[in-house]
């Protein structure tokens, strides 16, 4: 199993510029989530899902927007990147329908600058 | 959630226990404590997790406090490799609104040779 895959690792935008980070896993979980990391803070939640055709906002929600059309991908879009959203992006998921473990898996992160 | 209270950072000699303290007063009875830790630009990583009983796996130990007010993570015999920021999260296991991990700033453990 390869986990929880993020593709691009990195990416560097001009301010404006649009731009969709795709997150996949192979673990067959129920929820996904897209978290923010600034330097020298924690995580911050994006967006998140409980299951396939659903999203809801997080802590931080405003200038991305997210999909999840099929359960194992979940899609964090920037419509018009501003250099306040340089950042790396870190997608996790959790909650296998079967098994006991609520384990959350996370990605190993995507670099984005905007300049 | 639970407020946590972590050290910002703390040190310790290869080879020798590493003991992390945390602080949660304001725990609910159906919160659990997970620790998590973050390698220098990689994702997170799940260490443990309990409720209230002490806790064992391959990678640590956690203490809970009778009370449930503070626990401590211990990395039995730390290496160089366990160089890490480890945060304490506590939340409640299963919610139909998600399971999103608060982190705060964690503690940023150094292992020295």
């Amino acid at each position: 199993n390869a986990g929880v895959t993020q593709t691009p690792k990195f990416r560097v935008l001009k301010t404006g510029q649009s731009m969709t980070l795709l997150c996949a896993q192979d673990m067959n979980h129920e929820y996904m989530y897209w978290y923010r990391q600034d330097p020298g803070m924690g995580l911050r939640l994006i967006h998140y899902s409980v299951g396939e055709g659903t999203t809801a906002k997080g802590e931080v929600p405003d200038g991305y927007n997210v999909s999840r059309l099929k359960k194992q991908n979940f899609l964090l879009g920037l419509e018009s990147a501003a250099p306040s959203q340089t950042s790396v992006y870190f997608c996790a998921s959790s909650y296998p329908l079967r098994g006991e473990t609520d384990t959350q898996y996370f990605g190993p992160g995507t670099r984005l600058t905007v300049l | 959630d639970a407020k946590t209270t972590q050290p910002t950072s703390m040190d310790c000699a290869e080879g020798r226990a590493a003991n992390l303290p945390c602080n949660h007063s304001t725990i609910s009875g159906n919160e659990y404590v997970y620790w998590y830790r973050q390698i220098h630009s990689q994702g997170p990583q799940y260490i443990i997790h309990g409720l209230k009983n002490n806790e064992t796996n391959e990678m640590a130990s956690l203490i809970i406090t009778e009370d449930r007010k503070s626990s401590t993570l211990i990395l039995p015999h730390a290496t160089l490799r366990d160089t890490a920021v480890y945060y304490c999260i506590v939340r409640a296991r299963f919610s139909n609104s998600g399971y999103a991990l608060n982190f705060g700033k964690g503690t940023s453990l150094l292992v020295t040779p």
